[in-house]
């Protein structure tokens, strides 16, 4: 029973680097979104989707794509790496009309 | 959409009933109240949410005031494992595109 699914757990990353964070998730969600979570803070939203296809902008969506060709798969694109985008990203999926929200274990991401 | 005003952080002494307060002033009549917490580097986790009624399951109670206007959660027992931060969200009945939106929260801390 996966539920989602990050990878990778650690990443260090130059300035100016981009990279992409992997999110699956195996529980047929239409609705799955980005957070941030930098030291001692709450978590911010920076993108999210209702559904294959479909995405828009959180909170915190500068320097951040995102895709989703499938109900499954939601990555998010770092496009050029900053020091200040160094944080902790959770991954969370839910049911449309569900009331519960699933998150990932996170990525530790460390830009140098 | 309501915003929500928790105390940024609360001790409690093991054994001893936790209550958190949340204060949703401006929530509307088609929104829930939900809680969920973050124990240390780990994804949020969801606890309750409720409506109008006080709701309990094995995890904790809900008190929510009967002009909605504030909530408590209540952990009856807590124990260290509850050291935590514990997030109160206000969010449409109808969530379909709803962004949940975090907050920093209120950080528990349980004393032995």
């Amino acid at each position: 029973n996966a539920g989602v699914t990050q990878t990778p757990k650690f990443q260090v990353l130059k300035t100016g680097q981009s990279m992409t964070l992997q999110c699956a998730q195996d529980m047929n969600h239409e609705y799955m979104s980005w957070y941030r979570q930098d030291p001692g803070m709450g978590l911010r939203l920076i993108h999210y989707s209702v559904g294959a296809g479909i995405t828009d902008q959180g909170e915190v969506p500068n320097g951040y794509n995102v895709s989703r060709s499938t109900t499954e798969d939601f990555p998010l694109r770092l496009l050029s790496a900053a020091p200040s985008q160094t944080s902790v990203y959770f991954c969370a999926s839910r049911r449309q009309g569900g009331d519960t929200i699933y998150f990932g274990e996170g990525s530790w991401l460390t830009v140098v | 959409d309501a915003k929500t005003t928790q105390p940024t952080s609360m001790d409690c002494a093991e054994g001893r009933a936790a209550n958190l307060p949340c204060n949703h002033s401006t929530i509307s009549g088609n929104e829930y109240v939900y809680w969920y917490r973050q124990i240390h580097s780990q994804g949020p986790q969801y606890i309750i949410h409720g409506l109008k009624n006080n709701e309990t399951n094995e995890m904790a109670s809900l008190i929510i005031t009967e002009d909605r206007k504030s909530s408590t959660l209540i952990l009856p027992h807590a124990t260290l494992r509850d050291t935590a931060v514990y997030y109160c969200i206000v969010r449409p009945i109808t969530s379909g595109t709803y962004k949940y939106i975090f907050g920093t929260g209120t950080r528990l801390k349980v004393l032995a």
